[in-house]
C-alpha cells in the first residue's frame, strides 16, 4: 500500500523566510505526487504534482518541490514566505492502478511570523 | 469554467438521522471521489465513482453509501447517523483514468448533535 509521511505537524517561519516542509513516500512502484494547500473552511487546492517528467516541479504561488528517489522524499519549498502561505499543507499520493485514489499525509500547518 | 459545487455547504443533523450531500463535478468530468476529513483521522478516502460505477472503496461501515447519475453529480449518503460522523466531506472532481489531477470542491461541513 502506497503511503505519504509528513514531518512536524505545525511548522513556524518568519516573514520572508524560506519555507521548507517535508514529505516522505512509500511506494513499490514510482508514485504520483501531490502537494495540496487548504485555507479555513476551504476545501484543497492543488499547488503542484509529480508525474515522472520532471524530478523538479513548479507550482503556483511561488511553490516548488523536488522528487527524491533514492531519498523517497517530495518535500515542498519556497524561497520566501509570505503572510498569504499560512495555511495547512497536504502531500498525497496517488495509486496508479488506474483509479483516482489520493492517500494524503496527516497535514502540516505554516505559520508565517510578521 | 465551473468549479465543483457541493452542497449545502453547511448541515446540522441529530445523531440516528440520515442525511445526503451532494458534488456537481466540472462539466465534462466523469470521476467523483469522496472524502472525510476529521482533525482526528485527517482525509479519509470514502469513495470514487466513475461513469455511474463505484471504481474504489475506503475502509467505512456500510452505513456510508454513495452514487452517480448519468450526468456524473454525485450524492453520498450517511445513514443512522454518530456523534463521530461531524466531519468536513470533500468532493473531488477528475477526468478519469490517466489523469493526474483531482480538483476539490469547498466541502459540506457535517455537524451531529
Amino acid at each position: 500500500a502506497q503511503s505519504v509521511t509528513q514531518l512536524g505537524s505545525h511548522v513556524s517561519v518568519s516573514e520572508g523566510a524560506l519555507v521548507l516542509l517535508r514529505c516522505n513516500y512509500s511506494s513499490s512502484v514510482p508514485p504520483y505526487l501531490f502537494w495540496y494547500v487548504q485555507y479555513p473552511n476551504q476545501g484543497l487546492q492543488l499547488l503542484l504534482k509529480y508525474t515522472s517528467a520532471a524530478t523538479l516541479v513548479k507550482g503556483i504561488n511561488g511553490f516548488e518541490a523536488e522528487f527524491k528517489k533514492s531519498e523517497t522524499s517530495f518535500h515542498l519549498t519556497k524561497p520566501s514566505a509570505h503572510m498569504s502561505d499560512a495555511a495547512e499543507y497536504f502531500c498525497a499520493v496517488s495509486d496508479l492502478s488506474g483509479n483516482e485514489k489520493l492517500t494524503f499525509g496527516t497535514g502540516t500547518r505554516l505559520t508565517i511570523i510578521p | 469554467k465551473a468549479g465543483v459545487t457541493q452542497t449545502p455547504r453547511y448541515l446540522i443533523k441529530t445523531r440516528g438521522q440520515q442525511v445526503t450531500l451532494s458534488c456537481s463535478p466540472i462539466s465534462g468530468h466523469r470521476s467523483v471521489s469522496w472524502y472525510q476529513q476529521t482533525p482526528g483521522q485527517g482525509l479519509q478516502f470514502l469513495f470514487e465513482y466513475f461513469s455511474e460505477t463505484q471504481r474504489n472503496k475506503g475502509n467505512f461501515p456500510g452505513r456510508f453509501s454513495g452514487r452517480q447519475f448519468s450526468n456524473s453529480r454525485s450524492e453520498m449518503n450517511v445513514s443512522t447517523l454518530e456523534l463521530g460522523d461531524s466531519a468536513l466531506y470533500l468532493c473531488a472532481s477528475g477526468g478519469g483514468p490517466g489523469n493526474t489531477e483531482a480538483f476539490f470542491g469547498q466541502g459540506t461541513r457535517l455537524t451531529v448533535v
